[in-house]
C-alpha cells in the first residue's frame, strides 16, 4: 500500500538557519503530494502541494518539489522564523483516493 | 480558504458520560473524514464518509460511531466515555478536482476523560 516516510523530530534550528525536512513516499499510480502544518492547540493547515512530477509547491516562503526519481518530497525553507514553530505533516493522495500521512515533524526554532 | 468548523474545542468530561462532537462545513464537500491524534502526533483515520448516509470505519478501530445525514454535518459519538479515549480528534473534508483530491482540516477537538 501507499506509505509516506518524513524524518523524525524534533529538529531545533536557530533564527534565519535554513530548512530542510525529508520526505519520501511509495505510492502506486500518480500521487499528489502536500505538506500540511499543524501549530500548537490547533487542525492541521494545507501548506503547499504539488500534483505532478516536477512540479514545485510553495507558500509564506517554504518550497518542496516533487521528484518522481527519488520519490521525495522535501520541505525547505530558506530562514526560518520563530513563528514557524509547528508540526510539519507530509502527506500523499493515491490511486484510491485515500490520504495517506507521514507521522510528523517538529520544528523548534529558537530567537 | 477552507470553512470547516469543530465544537467544542475542549472538553472535559466524566467516565461513562455520552458525548459528540460536532463537525461541520460550508464548501459542500462529499467526503468526509474523522482522526484521532495522540500525543505523539500521528493521525490516525477512524471513521469515514463518502456522502449522505454514507459511513466507513477507518485504519483505526474507535469505539465511536459517525452519522452522516447532511452534506455539511458529520457528527461523531461516544455512548460511554472512557480515559482511553482521552485524545484530539480532528475532523476534515475533501475536495475532489479530477482525480486529485485536497483535504481540509477543522480546528480540533481536544478531550479529556476523568
Amino acid at each position: 500500500g501507499d506509505s509516506v516516510t518524513q524524518m523524525e523530530g524534533p529538529v531545533t534550528l536557530s533564527e534565519e538557519a535554513f530548512l530542510t525536512i525529508n520526505c519520501t513516499y511509495t505510492a502506486t499510480g500518480y500521487p499528489s503530494l502536500f505538506w500540511y502544518v499543524q501549530y500548537p492547540g490547533e487542525g492541521l493547515q494545507l501548506l503547499l502541494k504539488a500534483t505532478k512530477a516536477d512540479d514545485k509547491g510553495s507558500n509564506k516562503g517554504f518550497e518542496a518539489t516533487y521528484r518522481k526519481e527519488t520519490t521525495s518530497f522535501h520541505l525547505e525553507k530558506g530562514s526560518v522564523q520563530v513563528s514557524d514553530s509547528a508540526v510539519y505533516f507530509c502527506a500523499l493522495t493515491g490511486g484510491y483516493q485515500k490520504v495517506t500521512f507521514g507521522i510528523g515533524t517538529k520544528l523548534q526554532v529558537i530567537p | 480558504e477552507a470553512d470547516i468548523y469543530q465544537t467544542p474545542r475542549y472538553l472535559v468530561i466524566g467516565t461513562g458520560k455520552k458525548i459528540t462532537l460536532e463537525c461541520s462545513q460550508t464548501m459542500g464537500h462529499d467526503k468526509m473524514y474523522w482522526y484521532q491524534q495522540d500525543p505523539g502526533m500521528e493521525l490516525h483515520l477512524i471513521h469515514y464518509s463518502y456522502g449522505v448516509n454514507s459511513t466507513e470505519k477507518g485504519d483505526l478501530s474507535s469505539e465511536s460511531t459517525v452519522s452522516r445525514i447532511r452534506t455539511e454535518h458529520f457528527p461523531l459519538t461516544l455512548e460511554s466515555a472512557r480515559p482511553s479515549h482521552t485524545s484530539q480528534y480532528l475532523c476534515a473534508s475533501s475536495e475532489l478536482v479530477g482525480a486529485q483530491e485536497t483535504q481540509y482540516f477543522g480546528p480540533g477537538t481536544r478531550l479529556l476523560v476523568l
